[in-house]
């Protein structure tokens, strides 16, 4: 049980590039989230998704698209990186909604950097 | 939507000292709050979590205290060591939402 997978770990993009960040759990959870940690900083909602073909935007969706083909994974796709996007990013997920005895369990991050 | 105000931003302690992290919410069916903990340059995980019919909850050194009049939760750590430093984040759980609204961290240090 490998929990919350999400790759690369580290990336370095130029200016204009694109790239997807893929993340996949075994947990057969059906929410899944994507949210980036600015240096020193919080945690702030990329997207969400609560199901297969279903998805949300969450606090800070510009830049960024996500697709939810399967329960199993959950890929962001960065069009035209930007500086701004230099961030660490992290998967998560969780059996249900924000509402007790969910809990959201993280990937490991991916660490991207926009030059 | 849910606002979750976290408070201090940073805090530094003496081992041994206590530590308390406050987090004030604005949605009153918010029914759901856990705490979770981020080791430098670690994925957040979860340390204890409290539901809205429960005033207080213990695990070992740490606790959690809901105030659901005040709409405020604190975190509390006891007898603080070196490996208690981190980054805690509390959050709070709409009953019908799809999302968990995070507070904006609080960055404990325990000095020994």
């Amino acid at each position: 049980n490998a929990g919350v997978t999400q790759t690369p770990k580290f990336r370095i993009l130029k200016i204009g590039q694109s790239m997807t960040l893929q993340c996949a759990q075994d947990m057969n959870h059906n929410y899944m989230y994507w949210y980036r940690q600015d240096p020193g900083m919080g945690l702030k909602l990329i997207y969400y998704s609560v199901g297969a073909g279903i998805t949300d935007k969450g606090e800070v969706p510009n830049g960024y698209n996500v697709s939810r083909s399967t329960t199993e994974d959950f890929p962001l796709r960065l069009e035209l990186a930007a500086p701004s996007q230099t961030s660490v990013y992290f998967c998560a997920s969780s059996r249900g909604g924000g509402y007790a005895g969910n809990t959201i369990y993280f990937g490991e991050g991916s660490w991207l950097t926009v030059v | 939507g849910e606002n979750v105000e976290q408070h201090p931003s940073t805090l530094s302690v003496q081992e041994g000292d206590s530590a308390v992290i406050k987090c004030t919410y604005s949605d009153s069916a918010s029914n759901y709050f856990p705490w979770y903990k981020q080791e430098l340059g670690k994925r957040p995980q979860l340390i204890i979590d409290i539901r809205s019919n429960v005033g207080e909850k213990k695990d070992q050194r740490i606790a959690v205290t809901l105030n659901k009049t005040a709409k405020h939760f604190s975190l509390h750590i006891t007898e603080t060591q070196p490996e208690d430093s981190a980054v805690y984040f509390c959050a709070a759980g709409p009953r019908t939402g799809n999302q968990f609204y995070f507070g904006t961290g609080t960055s404990l240090t325990v000095i020994p």
